[in-house]
């Protein structure tokens, strides 16, 4: 079954660092999300993705956050200047569209900044 | 704001026990209800996605009800086996989008 991949699955890096966390996501699909969980909270929207350009995103995808799809099957989150408070599992999700639409998942990439 | 709540945060229950839990979400803008099963180490995997006052999803021993208008959502599990433990999420949206408002999920664990 097609799942969605999501590399690395742990990422440590100093504060300040640029990180970019990468997402295949499944091949027909045409929408993509980026969401978090940061340790003892909900999961959060950070951004919704399609036709090459940012659907929609919340109060945390500041400046400081960028996504982008480089190659047609990659989808990758860049956090410039990381913050300790962004330490967190990332998860990257697609769907084929919109509307009534489950999410499909990525198992995760939990993101430690030190 | 807008704010989805579950409950309990946390059940124990005996092999064979069935169980249910609550999801709370805002009555008003509702588009859809989803509830995602999350084993640790795993991708968070969809269970149900419901969009209609009075709707009703089964699948195996697991079901759930929708009640838009009041703003809950019941999750059934009947007969719980080991492998029904996981935490169980439900995440609310008021469009079309793929934007979701999670709850803080209620995590399940069966004993043999």
């Amino acid at each position: 079954e097609p799942e969605v991949t999501q590399t690395p699955s742990h990422q440590v890096t100093q504060m300040g660092q640029e990180v970019i966390l990468r997402c295949v996501p499944i091949s027909n699909h045409l929408y993509f999300y980026w969401y978090r969980q940061i340790l003892g909270q909900k999961v959060e929207f950070l951004v919704s993705f399609y036709n090459n350009e940012i659907s929609e995103k919340s109060e945390i995808f500041d400046d400081q956050f960028s996504v982008e799809r480089p190659d047609g099957s990659n989808f990758t989150l860049k956090i410039r200047s990381t913050k300790l408070e962004d330490s967190a599992m990332y998860f990257c999700a697609s769907s084929p569209r919109l509307g009534v639409e489950k999410l499909f998942f990525g198992s995760g990439t939990q993101l430690s900044v030190l | 704001i807008l704010n989805v709540e579950q409950s309990p945060q946390s059940l124990h229950v005996q092999e064979g026990d069935s169980t249910n839990f609550t999801c709370s979400f805002p009555s008003s803008n509702f588009y859809a209800l989803h509830w995602y099963r999350w084993e640790t180490a795993k991708s968070p995997e969809a269970l149900f996605v419901m969009t209609l006052n009075g709707d009703e999803k089964k699948k195996g021993r697991i079901s759930a009800t929708l009640n838009t208008k009041e703003g809950y959502s019941y999750l059934y599990i009947k007969g719980s086996q080991p492998e029904d433990s996981a935490t169980y999420l439900c995440a609310f949206g008021d469009n079309q989008g793929g934007k979701l408002i999670f709850g803080q999920g209620t995590e399940l664990s069966v004993k043999p």
